[in-house]
This record gives C-alpha cells, sequence and structure tokens, in this order.
C-alpha cells in the first residue's frame, strides 16, 4: 500500500541544522511531486513549496526561500527537507504529501516533529 | 496571495446533526478547492478535491459545493468520528493557501 514514511523526533539548538528525510513505498516515485506543508504547534496548516520529483527543480513559498532546501535521493525513493540557522519559530511538525500533476495531496507522511530550543 | 477563510473557528454539533462548513476565497479559484480532516497528533486526510468531488474511501455522508467564491463542506448526518478540525485548500495558483480551520466537536 502507498506509505510515506518520515524521519524521527529532532530537538535542535538556535543556529544549528536539520534534515527529515520522507521515504515513498507503494508507488512510482517520480509519478507524484512531493510537497512539504509545515504545522506550528496548536496552528494550521502552511504550505512550504514542492519538489518535482522527475527532474528534481524545487519551488518554494516566499516564507521559506533561504534557510529551506528541498532535495531528492529518487534512487531510495526519498525526499528530504533541510532547514539551516534553525530558529525558535522553526519549532513544528513538517509533513511530506504526494501530489499528482492537477491534483491535491492524496497522500501524507505521518509528520516530523522539530523542536528548536537552547 | 489568495487567502482562504474559514469564518467559523469551532462549531459544535449533536449526532446525526446536518454540518456545514464554510470557506471563503478571495478571489476566483474555479474548482481548485480540496477539503481535509485532521484528527489530534494525526496527518491530514484528504476528504473532498476539485471542490464536490468525494475522495476515495470516504463516506457520502461528506459532500462539498461552491457558489462563486463560497465553498462549502457538509456533513449529512455527523458521527462520533467526525471530530477533528476541518481545512480548505486552495491549489489555482501559488502559493498554495490553507483556510485557518474548522475544529468540530460533539455536543
Amino acid at each position: 500500500q502507498i506509505q510515506l514514511v518520515q524521519s524521527g523526533p529532532e530537538l535542535k539548538k538556535p543556529g544549528e541544522s536539520v534534515k527529515i528525510s520522507c521515504k515513498a513505498s507503494g508507488y512510482t516515485f517520480t509519478d507524484y511531486a512531493m510537497h512539504w506543508v509545515k504545522q506550528a504547534p496548536g496552528k494550521g496548516l502552511k504550505w512550504m513549496g514542492w519538489i518535482n520529483t522527475y527532474t528534481g527543480k524545487p519551488t518554494y513559498a516566499d516564507d521559506f526561500k533561504g534557510r529551506f532546501v528541498f532535495s531528492l535521493e529518487a534512487s531510495a525513493s526519498t525526499a528530504n527537507l533541510q532547514i539551516s540557522n534553525l530558529k525558535n519559530e522553526d519549532t513544528a511538525t513538517y509533513f511530506c504529501a504526494r501530489v499528482i500533476p492537477g491534483y491535491v495531496m492524496d497522500a501524507w507522511g505521518q509528520g516530523a516533529s522539530v523542536t528548536v530550543s537552547s | 496571495d489568495i487567502q482562504m477563510t474559514q469564518s467559523l473557528a469551532s462549531l459544535s454539533a449533536s449526532l446525526e446533526e446536518i454540518v456545514t462548513i464554510t470557506c471563503q476565497a478571495s478571489q476566483d479559484i474555479g474548482n481548485w478547492l480540496a477539503w481535509y480532516q485532521q484528527k489530534p497528533g494525526k496527518s491530514p486526510q484528504l476528504l473532498i478535491h476539485s471542490a464536490t468531488s468525494l475522495a476515495d474511501g470516504i463516506p457520502s455522508r461528506f459532500s462539498g459545493s461552491r457558489s462563486g467564491t463560497q465553498y462549502s463542506l457538509k456533513i449529512s448526518r455527523l458521527q462520533v468520528e467526525d471530530t477533528g478540525i476541518y481545512y480548505c485548500l486552495q491549489r489555482y495558483s501559488n502559493p498554495w493557501t490553507f483556510g485557518g480551520g474548522t475544529k468540530l466537536e460533539l455536543k
């Protein structure tokens, strides 16, 4: 069955970096784009952008340009989100979600919690 | 950016009641709207896509409709398992934007 399995919780200090992985199974990885969504504690969902899993081209929402990088390990059907120079406001759960062209997120990872605290 | 406004932050309803949750787009987005349900500690689940199409495996008591730039999610007979937070999402243009969410509880 279709699964997106994300890496485990992370506790980081301000200024550090973190890399979250999202391993896909049960479908052809390159047929679907991978989107990323942020959810701060007790808050709503915020779209971060997406990566074309066929070409590797990322697209970032304005609030996520600069310190955020989407990447792929296509041979491992894995998408990654790296956040550098972490700030307290990066504390959140980050979801990956697949999207077929012209459609919406129809399968999501379980979420990866990142806590930034000194 | 397109703003998606869910005017009700929370809603309380009784079992078997009809519930309607609304979402207003700041501009025309056609039918490029989806609805999601999120339960505590879980990832969102797709309920409705293309404004009115039921996602695979979703009970038929859920339905979506559109009137201009206002979109509605209707639950025809509320069940216990329908509690959670409901979000609308527009994918008409980048950045994709979610509504603020409507928390549905049982009365």
